[in-house]
């Protein structure tokens, strides 16, 4: 069974501290890897694609790593702020099609 | 650009009722996916259809049904409503199947069996 955890399950911060959220995988084979957001009640927002040939995807603010052999993911959001604040999830892929194994995400406060 | 719809927004059904929802794509995607997401656990896969064929299905049992219509449009049904069947259904639709294809998804269906 395929197993995706996220670390830590939740995070406060105050406003413009940098942060790193965490996502593990068991089966190395992943296709490809996708960093999402979660509002209250909302639907989920793309925020990073990493196909399994990339190392790391960078958006603005956020910069994202694929770590194959150790089974890792990082989300790096650099100088945050209080509209970052949501639920973080991790997707993982394991072949061509679009079944993904989400992580139980990560919730983010940043503290004006 | 539209993003992807669901219809309805929210649902309230007694056990043993069905129930249907309804996904519409972003234009021009093909591939659309369910999934259900519960605060125990979390979001799981349901299944995934591509040009009006399910390809992959998560582990759920044969009350949940899902179907794709030629104009990409999907549909998945809950027969015989159980409690635990109470949840967020959401829908994700992408250009195709695919490693380098962002998925989008919609803002869900919240489902609240009685």
């Amino acid at each position: 069974k395929q197993e995706v955890t996220q670390i830590p399950a939740a995070l406060s911060v105050p406003e413009g501290e940098n942060l790193v959220l965490n996502c593990s995988f068991t089966d190395s084979a992943i296709y490809n890897l996708q960093w999402f957001r979660q509002d209250p009640g909302k639907g989920l927002t793309s925020l990073l694609l990493i196909q399994s040939s990339q190392r790391e995807q960078t958006s603005g603010r956020l910069n994202a790593s694929l770590d194959k052999s150790s089974g890792r993911s990082t989300l790096y959001i650099a100088a945050s702020q209080p509209g970052d604040s949501a639920t973080y999830l991790c997707a993982v892929s394991f072949g061509t099609g679009n079944q993904f194994y989400f992580g139980t995400g990560t919730s983010l406060t940043v503290i004006p | 650009k539209a993003g992807v719809t669901q219809t309805p927004r929210y649902l309230i059904k007694t056990r043993g009722q069905q129930v249907t929802l309804s996904c519409s794509p972003i234009s021009g995607h093909r591939s659309v996916s369910w999934y259900q997401q519960t605060p125990g656990q979390g979001l799981q896969f349901l299944f995934e259809y591509f040009s009006e064929t399910q390809r992959n299905k998560g582990n759920f049992p044969g009350r949940f049904s899902g179907r794709q219509f030629s104009n990409s449009r999907s549909e998945m049904n809950v027969s015989t409503l159980e409690l635990g069947d109470s949840a967020l259904y959401l829908c994700a639709s992408s250009l195709a199947p695919g490693w380098a294809d962002t998925q989008y998804f919609g803002p869900g269906t919240r489902l609240t069996v009685l």
